[in-house]
């Protein structure tokens, strides 16, 4: 079936310390969104992309869509306590399907 | 005012019980959705309204019903609750099919005894 790979699994870093995640796939995606999960919560939209090449920013969060339209990276710069939490990928591909798929998610944890 | 909003926020029950989740959208999005979230956290679509038809069921056992009476309104009904029914299950409203921007409800965590 049509799968994301969502790496790292988990992130171990110090305050103030650089973040990058990705998401590749065998498929070519229309769409990538990156969301955000506290614990108990749901997750929450950090960034929407929408064209092969797009580069967003939203604070210290920037990401783009890959060139290829197979793959997304999202950076978080110099890392805040507040940044903890589960971080996924999830993009609709272009074959038909009306829905969006979830990459397995990034937990970041932040030593202080 | 919450954008999507899940009731209840803990559910406790038996094996073999029926019961219902709740969720209301007021973004006047058209699209609704619901997810599951296993103990590993992968987030998995059950199903997809649009405009109150259902557009997508992703091999859901049939013991889950999901009702939408109007486009703002999905709700969720599980028959005959096993053990392996225990996750926290999302709600979501995206302005579309295909769920760019969808926005999710807070999670019912859903433990069956």
């Amino acid at each position: 079936g049509q799968q994301l790979n969502q790496s790292p699994q988990s992130m171990f870093i110090q305050e103030g310390e650089d973040v990058s995640m990705n998401c590749t796939s065998s498929s070519i995606f229309n769409t990538w969104l990156w969301y955000k999960q506290d614990p108990g919560e749901g997750p929450v939209l950090l960034i929407a992309l929408y064209k092969a090449g797009e580069l967003t920013s939203n604070g210290r969060l920037t990401a783009q869509f890959g060139i290829t339209r197979k793959d997304s990276f999202l950076n978080i710069s110099a890392s805040i306590p507040s940044d903890v939490g589960i971080y996924f990928c999830a993009g609709q591909f272009v074959e038909g399907a009306q829905k969006l798929v979830f990459g397995q998610g990034t937990r970041l944890t932040i030593n202080p | 005012d919450t954008a999507v909003s899940q009731t209840p926020k803990y559910l406790v029950t038996q094996m073999g019980n029926d019961k219902s989740i709740k969720c209301e959208q007021n973004l006047g999005h058209d699209t609704m959705y619901w997810y599951k979230q296993d103990s590993k956290k992968f987030l998995k679509i059950m199903f997809s309204y649009n405009n109150k038809e259902l557009i997508i069921n992703e091999t859901v056992p049939n013991r889950f019903s999901p009702k939408s009476p109007d486009k703002a309104h999905l709700n969720l009904h599980i028959n005959s609750l096993e053990l392996g029914d225990s996750a926290v299950y999302f709600c979501a409203s995206s302005p579309s099919a295909g769920g760019a921007g969808s926005f999710f409800g807070q999670g019912t965590r859903l433990t069956v005894v």
